[in-house]
């Protein structure tokens, strides 16, 4: 069974303190590391996709980076806009009947104070 | 990326009622799929729903309680049927969209008292 543990489960940083968002994950075969961002009462607002391990993205203050059992969401000089709570899921290759299923985690629940 | 709709976007419904959640998207795409929120929980799949043909459910969800249609490419209902104060979540659908990235709707926040 496919599994994804998030870390820490709540970060509070000052704006432009710089820090990092585990994802631990364990899977049959990875066939991609998604993570997501969601702000309260909304749905989840995808941010990046990755697929194999050494794979990194990047998009503003953030950069994903990705092992074989663990990704990371770098946050570069944080603002109070990227307070957030931040998911990871995985999805396996070994679907079946549920192919394109996602397993998520917890999340990080990120708070910017300015 | 897809524009997806969902309506109701929140309801509050009696124990023993139903409710039919409705998922809008604005281009044809082959795969959705509904997802449960329960109260700080994360998301978990409930099924995964294929325009011609039966919904597949996962392990701990079933037809009768939450019977899914998909009569076209944009467009999809779920109905959570005879509700307990347990259903209380955030009900959620996504799409496929290209390159395997699956893209959330709004969600519908549902309390059941």
């Amino acid at each position: 069974e496919d599994q994804v543990t998030q870390s820490p489960e709540a970060l509070r940083l000052q704006e432009g303190e710089s820090s990092s968002l585990n994802c631990s994950y364990t899977v049959s075969g990875l066939r991609g590391l998604f993570w997501y961002r969601q702000d309260p009462g909304k749905g989840p607002e995808f941010l990046f996709t990755l697929y194999s391990a050494g794979e990194e993205k990047e998009k503003e203050r953030l950069k994903a980076t990705l092992t074989k059992k663990e990704s990371f969401l770098h946050i570069t000089a944080p603002k109070p806009e990227d307070s957030a709570t931040y998911l990871c899921a995985v999805q396996s290759v070994d679907g079946g009947t549920s192919y394109g299923k996602l397993t998520f985690g917890q999340g990080t629940i990120l708070t910017v104070h300015p | 990326s897809a524009v997806i709709s969902q309506k109701p976007s929140r309801d509050i419904c009696q124990r023993g009622t139903s409710l039919t959640i409705q998922c809008q998207v604005d281009s044809q795409v082959t795969m959705m799929f509904w997802y449960r929120q329960q109260p700080g929980q994360s998301l978990t799949l409930i099924a995964t729903a294929n325009q011609g043909s039966e919904a597949t459910y996962e392990s701990g969800f079933v037809i009768d309680k939450f019977p899914i249609s998909r009569p076209n490419l944009t467009f999809s209902t779920l109905t959570v049927s005879n509700m307990s104060p347990e259903d209380s979540s955030i009900y959620l659908c996504s799409v496929y969209e290209g390159s395997e990235t699956q893209y959330f709707g709004p969600g519908t926040r549902l309390l059941v008292l």
